[in-house]
């Protein structure tokens, strides 16, 4: 069964560091999203990306976030200077349908836990 | 923004028990999809449903979509060891999937 590949699974930072996470999401889908979960809590949207842009983001989403997708199967996020808070299980997601709005099943990779020291 | 909100919170059941997570939106909703994240893993789809009203089941698990579109439960009936995690619903945003709060399950055998 094809799936979402995410690389890191764990990555350890120091705060203030720039840190980059890779997913490499289903090769037909054309929807790709990176959601995070903070332990124990509810799984929040970051941003979702297609045809090559962001579609939508949230609030958390801010300059020190952003994404990009290198080549025709990376999809990356960047976080520029990472604070204590940002600690949380980062989830990339992808999805194949052509129409907008979230109403096709999502495929999640494994997730990369991002620890911030 | 919207807000999807579940009760309970946590759940905890004897083996054999029924189970009930409740999934409120503050809009209505074109759709709604259920996910279930075993502890340590990943969301992974169960089902969407779109209708008012809809009413789908998988094997011991009945999902209900309500008549305003705004609400929607996951019965687990008799429920076993391996349906421990956290059952989350999801409400379609125009590129998104907003989450619920999820609600935890836990089974002792």
């Amino acid at each position: 069964e094809p799936e979402v590949t995410q690389t890191p699974s764990h990555q350890v930072t120091q705060m203030g560091q720039e840190v980059i996470l890779r997913c490499v999401p289903i090769s037909n889908h054309l929807y790709f999203y990176w959601y995070r979960q903070i332990l124990g809590q509810k799984v929040e949207f970051l941003v979702s990306f297609y045809n090559n842009e962001i579609s939508e983001k949230s609030e958390i989403f801010d300059d020190q976030f952003s994404v990009e997708r290198p080549d025709g199967s990376n999809f990356t996020l960047k976080i520029r200077s990472t604070k204590l808070e940002d600690s949380a299980m980062y989830f990339c997601a992808s999805r194949d349908s052509i129409l907008r709005g979230m109403n096709t099943e999502a495929f999640f990779g494994q997730g990369t836990r991002l620890t911030v020291v | 923004g919207q807000q999807v909100m579940q009760i309970p919170q946590y759940q905890h059941v004897q083996e054999g028990e029924d189970f009930t997570t409740y999934c409120n939106s503050s809009t209505t909703l074109s759709n709604i999809q259920w996910y279930k994240q075993r502890p340590g893993g990943h969301p992974v789809f169960l089902i969407q449903l779109v209708k008012s009203g809809e009413v789908k089941k998988q094997k011991r698990l009945t999902f209900q979509f309500g008549e305003a579109k705004k609400n929607s439960s996951l019965h687990i009936t008799a429920t076993q060891t391996t349906d421990v995690g956290t059952y989350f619903c999801a409400g379609n945003g125009p590129d998104k999937l907003i989450f619920g709060t999820g609600t935890r399950l836990q089974v002792f055998p």
